[in-house]
C-alpha cells in the first residue's frame, strides 16, 4: 500500500516568506508526528497529532510554526516569516494508534531558506 | 525518556557480521527497545523493536542481556547498501515520540 507522502519535496523560499509543508499518512493511521531534521541539532521532535487534535506541541520551536490536521487525515505545517536558521528537512511520521507502535516516515521535505 | 549512548561511526566490510551496541542505564521498566536505520536523503524506517532477551527478524537481531541497561543490534552479513545511521531508542512517551540520539553512522567497505 502506499506509503506517507510529503509534498513539496524541495523548497526554497526567502527570508520572512510563510511556506506551508504538507503530509498524507498512510490511510488509517490515527496518531501523525512531525519530525525536524538539521545538520546542528539532529532529528527532533516538534509534534504530535491523534486524530485531529494535537495533546503534544512541545516541540515547536516558536510561535512562528503551527500545524494543523484535517479530517483525521492530512496535515499542514505552517512556518512564518521564515528564518534562515528553519533551513533543514521536515519529516513526517504516521502510526496506527500512537504510543510504542511503529512509526512509518515520509521522505521529508528540504527547506532551504535564502 | 532513558538517555542513549552509542558509538558515533564505525567500519565494516561486505560479507561480515556488524554489532553496534547502545548503552541505555536509566531504562524504565515499562520502556522497550527500538532501532531505526535511516539511508541518505530519506526518512528513518524500523527495524526492530524488543523487551528483553533475544529478537529476531528478516532483517536483524536485536540482544538484550537481563539487566536491560544496553542492547546490541546484530547486522547479519553486511553488503554496501547497509551503509546508513542505525539510531537506538529507548522508552516512549504516552504519546509515543521518539527522541533521537545521534545514531551510529555505519560504513560498509567492499
Amino acid at each position: 500500500g502506499a506509503g506517507v507522502s510529503q509534498s513539496p519535496s524541495n523548497k526554497v523560499t526567502e527570508k520572512g516568506k510563510d511556506v506551508e509543508l504538507r503530509c498524507d499518512p498512510i490511510s488509517g493511521h490515527t496518531a501523525l508526528y512531525w519530525y525536524r531534521q538539521s545538520l546542528g541539532q539532529g532529528l527532533e521532535f516538534l509534534i504530535y497529532f491523534q486524530g485531529n487534535s494535537a495533546p503534544d506541541k512541545s516541540g515547536l520551536p516558536s510561535d512562528r510554526f503551527s500545524a494543523e490536521r484535517t479530517g483525521g487525515s492530512v496535515s499542514t505545517l505552517t512556518i512564518q516569516r521564515t528564518q534562515q536558521e528553519d533551513s533543514a528537512v521536515y519529516l513526517c511520521a504516521s502510526s496506527i494508534r500512537g504510543g510504542g507502535e511503529t512509526q512509518y516516515f515520509g521522505p521529508g521535505t528540504r527547506l532551504l531558506v535564502l | 525518556l532513558a538517555k542513549t549512548t552509542q558509538p558515533i561511526s564505525m567500519d565494516s566490510y561486505e560479507g561480515q557480521e556488524v554489532n553496534i551496541t547502545c548503552s541505555h542505564n536509566n531504562i524504565a521498566t515499562n520502556d522497550y527497545i527500538t532501532w531505526y536505520q535511516q539511508f541518505p536523503s530519506q526518512g528513518p524506517r524500523f527495524i526492530i523493536q524488543g523487551y528483553k532477551t533475544k529478537v529476531t527478524n528478516e532483517v536483524a537481531s536485536l540482544f538484550i542481556p537481563a539487566d536491560r541497561k544496553s542492547s546490541t543490534l546484530s547486522l547479519p552479513r553486511v553488503s554496501l547498501s547497509d551503509t546508513a545511521v542505525y539510531y537506538c531508542l529507548v522508552g516512549s512517551s504516552n504519546t509515543g515520540k521518539l527522541i533521537f540520539g545521534q545514531g551510529t553512522t555505519l560504513q560498509v567497505k567492499p
